[in-house]
């Protein structure tokens, strides 16, 4: 049993499409996370949300939508794909905001061409 | 806003030698968490020390935290060609915030 699944673990796309990337994790944890991880190995936090509601939105371009349902699953929308957004994205989640372990999906390695 | 700093960037050593990772930090901070990313993979968390502790073991590793110095480090003794991988401190600052990652060291155990 996974604890924190995201998919695809890959996508291969044009620049100018729409893509998403779903996660769910099923350790009934209230908050989770999206994260950016460049080729550098940076880790950077893009949203948070705690029980369904957006706690942290970074400074990130507003083609990226994040969507919680419900609190188990929070996916991420990208519209109109640009080359810079090539990276590997990671779920994660914790059982609350402060201070908590994070359990981290595998990522998605997105690649835009 | 990025807190933690690893060092060194990257470190490379014989399998069975110690291993020792550095995290400094800028600001107060409520706990300081390490985690492991092998390649390909989503972190794991190894190891969670409070601000009012000063050494917590676990297993092969062991964390050191420094309050004074605002800065943390990792041995992992006995090193294994397994333990290769990336090493992130992650720092949980004072108020209902997340955790921010620092850079990471890239470990490299040679068999």
């Amino acid at each position: 049993d996974t604890a924190v699944s995201q998919t695809p673990k890959y996508l291969v796309t044009q620049m100018g499409n729409d893509k998403s990337i779903k996660c769910e994790q099923n350790l009934g944890h209230d908050t989770m996370y999206w994260y950016k991880q460049d080729s550098k190995k940076f880790l950077k936090i893009m949203f948070s949300y705690n029980n369904k509601e957006l706690i942290i939105n970074e400074t990130v371009p507003n083609r990226f939508s994040p969507k919680s349902p419900d609190k188990a699953h929070l996916n991420l929308h990208i519209n109109s794909l640009e080359l810079g957004d090539s990276a590997v994205y990671f779920c994660a989640s914790s059982q609350a905001l402060q201070g908590n372990i994070q359990y981290f999906g595998a990522g998605t390695r997105l690649s835009v061409l | 806003s990025q807190q933690g700093e690893e060092d060194p960037q990257a470190l490379s050593i014989q399998e069975g030698e110690n291993a020792t990772m550095n995290c400094s930090y800028k600001t107060s901070i409520n706990n300081l968490q390490w985690y492991r990313q092998n390649s390909g993979r989503g972190l794991v968390h190894l190891i969670l020390i409070r601000s009012n502790e000063r050494e917590k073991h676990s297993g092969r590793l062991r964390v050191t935290l420094d309050t004074s110095k605002k800065s943390s480090s990792l041995l992992i003794t006995a090193s294994r060609a397994a333990d290769t991988a990336s090493y992130f401190c992650a720092t949980a600052p004072s108020g209902n915030t997340p955790l921010v990652f620092g850079k990471g060291t890239r470990l490299s155990v040679i068999a």
